[in-house]
């Protein structure tokens, strides 16, 4: 399967730390996305990196690419209140017409 | 304000009543998709669309049925629902397949 797998399956931190997740996939890939999901809601694009990248940064958001290992981490920093959700990579495929999400890591930041 | 809107947002029905989820995108976005979101198996993609009249099967098409036949709308159909289709759909759009999605608020969505 070309799904991506999130580490932890949950997390929780207190406002202020930092939160680490990563994704693991299988196949190789154009490119990796990161999304956020509040409760039941739509999930919301946070970040883009392509293979041929290896660091992106967006406001609070640093996201790590390793194509060797397969692997990429999301970190957000100074966590808020307002970050608890859950945390989804998706990856292409060569060829692929399509993401393929993993099962998420849900995320508590506790005020 | 660009968007995907979803239509209904919950529904309770009854196993083989016939029933419709609408999805509609503002953003003159080609490909549509489809998914169901069930705890545990994150997020599958039922169905999608490459463009107007271009459909295809994600990893659980089994009992779904889609139509494209306009670019902003790509209707999901349950012919004869059952009790294990009862979740969480969303549909999403986008540029192209493996790019950035935007999706909908999401139809939750009980079988008895």
């Amino acid at each position: 399967s070309q799904q991506g797998e999130e580490d932890p399956q949950a997390l929780s931190i207190q406002e202020g730390e930092n939160a680490t997740m990563n994704c693991s996939y299988k196949t190789s890939i154009n490119n990796l996305q990161w999304y956020r999901q509040n409760s039941g809601r739509g999930l919301v694009h946070l970040i883009l990196i392509r293979s041929n990248e290896r660091e992106k940064h967006s406001g609070r958001l640093r996201v790590t690419l390793d194509t060797s290992k397969k692997s990429s981490s999301l970190l957000i920093t100074a966590s808020r209140a307002a970050d608890t959700a859950s945390y989804f990579c998706a990856t292409d495929g060569t060829g692929a017409n399509n993401l393929f999400f993993g099962t998420g890591t849900r995320l508590t930041v506790i005020p | 304000e660009a968007q995907v809107t979803q239509n209904p947002r919950y529904l309770i029905t009854v196993t083989g009543k016939k029933l419709t989820v609408t999805c509609s995108q503002n953003m003159n976005h080609e490909y549509m998709s489809w998914y169901r979101q069930d705890p545990g198996l994150g997020l599958r993609q039922i169905y999608y669309s490459m463009n107007v009249e271009v459909t295809d099967k994600g990893d659980v098409p089994e009992g779904y049925k889609v139509s494209r036949k306009e670019k902003r709308n790509f209707p999901l159909i349950l012919e004869s629902p059952s009790p294990n289709q009862t979740s969480l759909y969303f549909c999403a759009s986008s540029w192209g397949g493996t790019e950035t999605q935007y999706f909908g608020p999401g139809t939750r969505l009980l079988v008895l």
